[in-house]
């Protein structure tokens, strides 16, 4: 158990609508990432939040958004579904916002979301 | 923009033999992280093994051991004795020291013969 908690696991939806995942992080980690995983695309960073705050982004679509809150927790929005979202979503934490000391990540279990 | 590369799609080992997995990355970076990370079918990633770039010496975690050529940037990850358990996706990973993100390659899928 790597102490990063992701809900739900799995997620069934139709085009056009929005659902929300959530993370909850390691207990004293600042930093979340956002990771998605796709047949086509493989693994791909999305965005990082430290301690609230944006601190980088990658190749996250315009619908898709997300935040951290107070309580270190995040929630990745994603909206207008396409069939090509379906991927697994996996949500990573890390003590630091940036690479020092070991740059690891821990990684939760993923939501996999279904579109149809 | 780094990139990681592994070739090899899918590998086969015997139980109790030896495998090695190539990963090379392309960086003007000198300083960064590299990483090998396991995803068996439970989808969960878990870290195997880190290397520090400033570190000469190969990192290694009891059956797992990585051949660092930072010159040449490649970035193998040899798993010996290998078990039933060890069949997985497996993803190479770099991160810089200034950064925040992984960058990973596409992985390779790991067989392991009984």
């Amino acid at each position: 158990d790597s102490g990063v908690t992701q809900t739900p696991k799995h997620l069934i939806t139709a085009t056009g609508q929005r659902v929300t995942l959530r993370c909850s992080p390691r207990s004293g980690d600042l930093s979340v990432y956002w990771y998605q995983q796709s047949l086509d695309q493989g693994l791909q960073f999305l965005i990082q939040y430290y301690n609230g705050e944006e601190r980088a982004k990658g190749n996250i679509l315009e619908r898709f958004s997300a935040q951290q809150f107070p309580d270190l927790h995040s929630e990745l929005n994603l909206s207008s579904l396409e069939l090509g979202d379906s991927a697994l979503y996996f949500c990573a934490s890390s003590v630091s916002g940036t690479g020092a000391p070991l740059g690891e990540a821990f990684f939760g279990q993923g939501t996999r979301l279904t579109v149809v | 923009a780094q990139t990681v590369t592994q070739s090899q799609p899918e590998m086969s080992v015997q139980e109790a033999e030896t495998v090695t997995l190539s990963c090379t990355y392309d960086t003007s970076e000198s300083d960064y992280y590299l990483f090998w990370y396991k995803q068996p079918p439970s989808r969960q990633m878990i870290l195997v093994i880190r290397q520090e770039a400033y570190k000469q010496q190969n990192a290694t975690e009891n059956r797992f051991s990585v051949n660092f050529q930072k010159a040449a940037k490649s970035f193998s990850l040899k798993i010996s004795d290998s078990q039933l358990g060890d069949a997985a996706m497996y993803f190479c990973a770099y991160r810089s020291v200034y950064g925040n993100k992984l960058v990973f390659g596409a992985g390779t899928i790991l067989r392991v013969k009984s």
